[in-house]
């Protein structure tokens, strides 16, 4: 089946820890985003990435690093620097096209991280 | 101003009867719309989709997009228990290449 498979779905970090979330999909989507989701609030975006070995800042990706090797994958490294890492991460992907109509982005079934 | 607003809710409504989910956005040029229905604890799944000023059904869901008022409602007919979620507006802005900018979303509560 084609889809975003997002691991682990639960994750705990201690203190001073970098921890690494994995996004992976077979949709053949060129873009693939991290967004944060805290409890009661909307969807934050952390980076996005439209191309192999390129991606961009969201609104808040202070304390978080991607990488983009591959077009199927798209991890995301939490560091020690993000103080407040508890929250509902979502991986989504979605195909680029100049056309209208053709941009919606799915997602995967999160990971959930919290602090020890 | 936030670029894209919802009222929080909780938007109550019986069973059975037509539930009325607003959402307003600020980018005047923007030209995609989605409507995502997110349960408690599970991620976003979209649900609509809306790209020209008018009406779109779907089943019991109707999207309706107005760009002169820089508005996008979502209609659901027959309200179910099931429908009980929290729905997010999503809109593709100007120059933003393919990024979606979401509201904090409606939720909604369907009662017996």
């Amino acid at each position: 089946d084609g889809g975003i498979t997002q691991s682990p779905k639960y994750l705990f970090r201690k203190e001073g820890q970098n921890v690494t979330l994995s996004c992976e999909q077979n949709l053949n989507h060129d873009a693939m985003y991290w967004y944060r989701q805290d409890p009661g609030q909307g969807l934050r975006l952390i980076y996005y990435s439209q191309i192999v070995n390129d991606f961009q800042k969201g609104d808040i990706a202070e304390g978080y690093s991607v990488s983009r090797e591959k077009k199927e994958s798209f991890p995301l490294t939490v560091t020690s620097a993000q103080k407040n890492p508890t929250a509902f991460y979502l991986c989504a992907s979605s195909i680029i096209s100049a056309r209208v109509g053709n941009q919606p982005q799915h997602f995967g079934d999160g990971t959930r991280l919290s602090i020890l | 101003q936030k670029e894209v607003e919802q009222n929080s809710g909780p938007l109550s409504v019986p069973e059975g009867a037509i539930a009325s989910l607003n959402c307003t956005y600020s980018d005047r040029g923007s030209q995609s719309f989605f409507w995502y229905r997110q349960y408690s604890g599970k991620s976003p799944e979209l649900i609509m989709s809306i790209y020209s000023n008018g009406d779109k059904e779907d089943g019991r869901f109707t999207a309706q997009l107005n760009k002169a008022s820089q508005y996008v409602s979502l209609l659901i007919r027959d309200s179910q228990p099931s429908d009980s979620a929290t729905y997010l507006c999503a809109v593709k802005g100007t120059g933003t290449a393919s990024k979606l900018t979401f509201g904090t979303g409606t939720r909604l509560q369907v009662t017996l």
